[in-house]
């Protein structure tokens, strides 16, 4: 059974850091390009950054540019995101998804999802 | 940069009832490469079609997608009670990539 758990959600406070990770199971890790989706309160999916199969090729959107980093361990079957300069308005839920194949193709699998909230 | 406009915001019908919903893209969308997505609170969302019109397995056939170039439509032919949930379309497959999400339809229980 494919399954994406994402962790290390929380309480932070404007200006801090936080580090995501979201552990995949059931599925060939390293053939999935992996991507990380936000949900802030009462708002739409916001799609915020995508790896490539290697980790070799990284794309955010604007709103995380420069202050979010994607990677990704493969031996170790697990996608990260660490986020700097965190504000208010990255509170959230994050998704990881992943696209099973090596194209830039729609997400196949999702995890349940971890709460930030930024916050003082 | 493609904006995707959904509409109606938000979708009032009774069980039974047909449900058609739209996205909107501001420039042509190339090979399709457009996906639908079903949202339920404290749920992962579920891929249902990419391709605009190719159906995910185990996705049931009453749910149908359809369209080209920029208009694309999601149909429910017949709405079962587990069928209320929000409905996002997204593209994708552009390189360098932007999986950018309408911004939703929700579809409620009248």
């Amino acid at each position: 059974e494919v399954q994406l758990l994402e962790s290390g959600g929380g309480l932070v406070q404007p200006g801090g850091s936080l580090r995501l990770s979201c552990a995949a199971s059931g599925f060939t890790f390293s053939n999935c390009i992996m991507n990380w989706v936000r949900q802030a309160p009462g708002k739409g999916l916001e799609w915020i950054s995508v790896i490539t199969t290697s980790g070799s090729s990284t794309y955010y959107a604007d709103s995380v540019k420069g202050r979010f980093t994607i990677s990704r361990d493969n031996s170790k079957n697990t996608l990260s995101l660490q986020m700097n300069g965190l504000r208010p308005d990255d509170t959230a839920i994050y998704y990881c998804a992943g696209h099973r194949g090596n194209t830039y193709g729609p997400f196949d699998d999702w995890g349940q999802g971890t709460l930030v909230t930024v916050s003082s | 940069e493609i904006v995707l406009t959904q509409s109606p915001g938000t979708l009032s019908l009774s069980p039974g009832e047909r449900a058609t919903l739209s996205c909107r893209a501001s420039q042509s969308v190339a090979h399709n490469y457009l996906a639908w997505y079903q949202h339920k609170p404290g749920q992962a969302p579920r891929l249902l079609f990419y391709g605009a019109s190719i159906r995910i397995a185990g996705i049931p056939d009453r749910f149908s997608g359809s369209g080209s170039g920029t208009d694309f439509t999601l149909t429910i032919r017949r709405l079962e009670p587990e069928d209320f949930a929000v409905y996002y379309c997204q593209l994708y497959g552009d390189s360098p990539p932007l999986h950018t999400f309408g911004q939703g339809t929700k579809l409620e229980i009248k």
